[in-house]
């Protein structure tokens, strides 16, 4: 079945980048997506990928996608204390629902 | 462009009542997606409405269910509430090329 894997916790000093990891099962996945939760919100979509590609760049943000070992990264640039939260990868096969990760709390320390 | 709204945030009920929760997506978008978070669960998928019709549907009891209206507002209900439905209800909507979903602020419902 579909499963979708991130580590639980990353810290990184302001000013630093913060690379968030994850890995997903399905390969018929045709987009990818990182999502953001703050403390008491909903879930803020960042950026999202589709499975041809291999690189999207959106200000601070960089996604990688390695599909052959079905890896996706999201690099933040520049982090700030502004960026700490919970960071959600998600993935979806055509019109079907999203399948997400457990989650990473990132920490972003002065 | 106003986003996807729901209602109410938040809400108290005890074991063996019904809820209903509603969503209000964002203009043009037709599809309504309704997840729950737990923390032992995480982000769980629960149905997804388009058109008034649900289109799929997760591995949860029948006790909970949903709708969606002509004007694409959804409201899911939970019947015979238990404590383990104590959780954070996130409503999404896409509009029909499906390829982002835009999520609600949530409902915060806990079961006492």
């Amino acid at each position: 079945g579909e499963d979708v894997e991130q580590s639980l916790f990353l810290s990184v000093r302001e000013g630093d980048s913060s690379v968030i990891n994850c890995t997903y099962t399905d390969s018929s996945s045709t987009y990818l997506y990182w999502y953001k939760q703050e403390p008491g919100a909903g879930l803020q979509l960042l950026t999202y990928i589709f499975s041809n590609m291999d690189m999207k760049q959106d200000q601070r943000l960089t996604v990688l996608l390695n599909k052959k070992d079905k890896h996706l990264s999201l690099r933040i640039a520049d982090t700030q204390t502004g960026d700490s939260a919970i960071y959600f990868c998600a993935e979806r096969w055509a019109a079907r629902q999203l399948t997400f990760g457990s989650g990473t709390q990132l920490t972003v320390l002065p | 462009k106003a986003g996807v709204t729901q209602t109410p945030r938040y809400l108290i009920k005890t074991r063996g009542q019904q809820v209903t929760l509603s969503c209000s997506p964002i203009s043009g978008h037709r599809s309504v997606s309704w997840y729950q978070q737990t923390p032992g669960q995480g982000l769980q998928f629960l149905f997804e409405y388009f058109s008034e019709t649900q289109r799929n549907k997760g591995n949860f009891p029948g006790r909970f269910s949903g709708r969606q209206f002509s004007n694409s507002r959804s409201e899911m209900n939970v019947s015979t509430l238990e404590l383990g439905d104590s959780a954070l209800y996130l409503c999404a909507s896409s509009h029909p090329t499906n390829t982002e979903a835009f999520f609600g602020q949530g409902t915060r419902l806990t079961v006492v």
